[in-house]
């Protein structure tokens, strides 16, 4: 049973391009959670998501970043134009529809931004 | 909102017990927990604590939990070089779903 699966582990931007990473969760699990750890800091929640939902994206900048979990496919975090202060590692971590307590993470994709 | 805070670092004899201690703000967590980071790797949920109990024990693993000094810790018996890793303890906000956690306890194990 493989775990939550995230890709890129390592991406490198310029200034003022797109990052996109990808979160595949866990077989069976239909909830979706993307977290930032800036260095030397605990993780800060972004955003949760069910299929084709978005519920609850209080922890997300209000611009620049956007985040999808669509029908088929991975969940994509999408970050616009970034800025060196994006640099961070995102983890992804997703949750069974019946446990969303017991939340599971992935690898990690740590942007860095020149 | 929910605060959580760690002590930084612990380093401890290989073989011995280490104990990570934890405080948190907001009471009205209904689980705690405890996430382990290897470098370079992402958090693996060690355990968790329901509420409504004083004490968890799983192999190695006890968890103790005051709520009235809102005081969690993670014990590990024998402590092994392989325990060597970032302990992040995390709580609630506001809903079940919305984890914020400690800034994490760097644990160091010595041969």
């Amino acid at each position: 049973n493989a775990g939550v699966m995230q890709n890129p582990r390592h991406l490198v931007r310029r200034r003022g391009q797109e990052a996109r990473l990808r979160c595949s969760p866990m077989k069976g699990h239909s909830h979706v959670y993307w977290y930032r750890q800036l260095p030397e800091e605990g993780l800060k929640f972004m955003v949760y998501l069910q299929k084709e939902n978005i519920i609850d994206e209080s922890g997300m900048p209000k611009e620049r970043f956007s985040a999808e979990f669509p029908k088929e496919g991975p969940s994509i975090l999408r970050i616009q134009q970034v800025v060196r202060g994006d640099s961070a590692a995102y983890f992804c971590a997703s949750s069974p529809p019946t446990s969303q307590e017991t939340q599971y993470f992935g690898p990690g994709t740590r942007l860095l931004v020149l | 909102g929910e605060d959580v805070e760690q002590s930084l670092f612990l380093s401890v004899r290989e073989g011995d017990s280490s104990v990570i201690n934890c405080t948190y703000t907001d009471s009205s967590s209904t689980y705690l927990y405890w996430y382990k980071q290897e470098p370079g790797a992402g958090l693996q949920l060690l355990t968790y604590i329901f509420s409504n109990m004083d004490m968890k024990q799983d192999q190695r693993l006890t968890v103790l939990l005051n709520k009235k000094d809102k005081h969690l810790s993670l014990r590990i018996a024998d402590t092994q070089t392989g325990d060597s890793a970032i302990y992040f303890c995390a709580g609630e906000m506001d809903s079940s779903y919305k984890l914020i956690f400690g800034s994490g306890t760097r644990l160091l194990v010595r041969p």
